[in-house]
């Protein structure tokens, strides 16, 4: 399978707790996304790389959050000092620059955060 | 500010039924791609068919088509021929690449429930 992966695919902690996420995207996508969606609504962004360059952070992404992508290949998203209303599932999403332009994102199964 | 709108939260058709599912955009830029994604329950996202804002021909992709109306700013699929795994969470997602970089915005989505 070489579709966009995820690990771990859930993880319990506790408030105040440090947690890191992996993603690793299809082999050949250059930009590499990342969403928090909460239970009923849609993906939010939270930041996105091309290669190793991390171009773009929303306003949704706190200090707390950091996000890296050393090689250009995988990338972690770090969450320091848990909330409870960090809960939520985190996807992972990568697109590959084209002639044609349009950037489709093909989406990780998420990583669901639980946060006691 | 860049908004998506999804008016219908739930939805439910019979089986080998039709059904269409609404979305209304706003945005200022003339360059944009229109994305229809699939979240069936506890599973990941999947695309379902997209459009480029620059071509009058709706898209269609088997049993899923689209109503583009780039001037009401409204873009609703069609499910033909509705199956059992049709059901999930639909989101309506748009892209520019003028301001916003390659941040997907996300509607609230509709949940489709397909009963035999």
């Amino acid at each position: 399978d070489t579709g966009v992966s995820q690990d771990p695919r859930h993880k319990i902690t506790k408030r105040g707790q440090n947690v890191t996420f992996r993603c690793d995207p299809i082999s050949e996508h250059n930009r590499l996304y990342w969403y928090r969606q909460t239970l009923g609504q849609g993906p939010e962004f939270l930041t996105y790389f091309q290669n190793e360059a991390q171009l773009e952070k929303s306003r949704l992404l706190s200090d707390r959050f950091s996000a890296e992508r050393p090689k250009g290949s995988f990338s972690t998203l770090e969450i320091q000092r848990t909330e409870q209303g960090d809960s939520a599932m985190y996807l992972c999403a990568s697109s590959q620059d084209g002639l044609a332009g349009v950037l489709t994102q093909y989406f990780g199964p998420g990583t669901r955060l639980t946060v006691l | 500010a860049q908004t998506v709108t999804q008016s219908q939260p739930e939805m439910s058709v019979q089986e080998a039924e039709t059904v269409t599912l609404s979305c209304t955009y706003d945005t200022s830029e003339s360059n944009y791609y229109l994305f229809w994604y699939k979240q069936p329950p506890s599973r990941q996202m999947i695309l379902v068919i997209r459009q480029e804002a620059y071509k009058q021909q709706n898209a269609t992709e088997n049993r899923f088509s689209v109503n583009f109306q780039k001037a009401a700013k409204s873009f609703s699929l069609k499910i033909s021929d509705s199956q059992l795994g049709d059901t999930a969470m639909y989101f309506c997602a748009f892209i520019t690449k003028e301001t916003s970089g390659s941040r997907l915005t996300f509607g609230e989505g509709t949940q489709l429930t397909v009963n035999p």
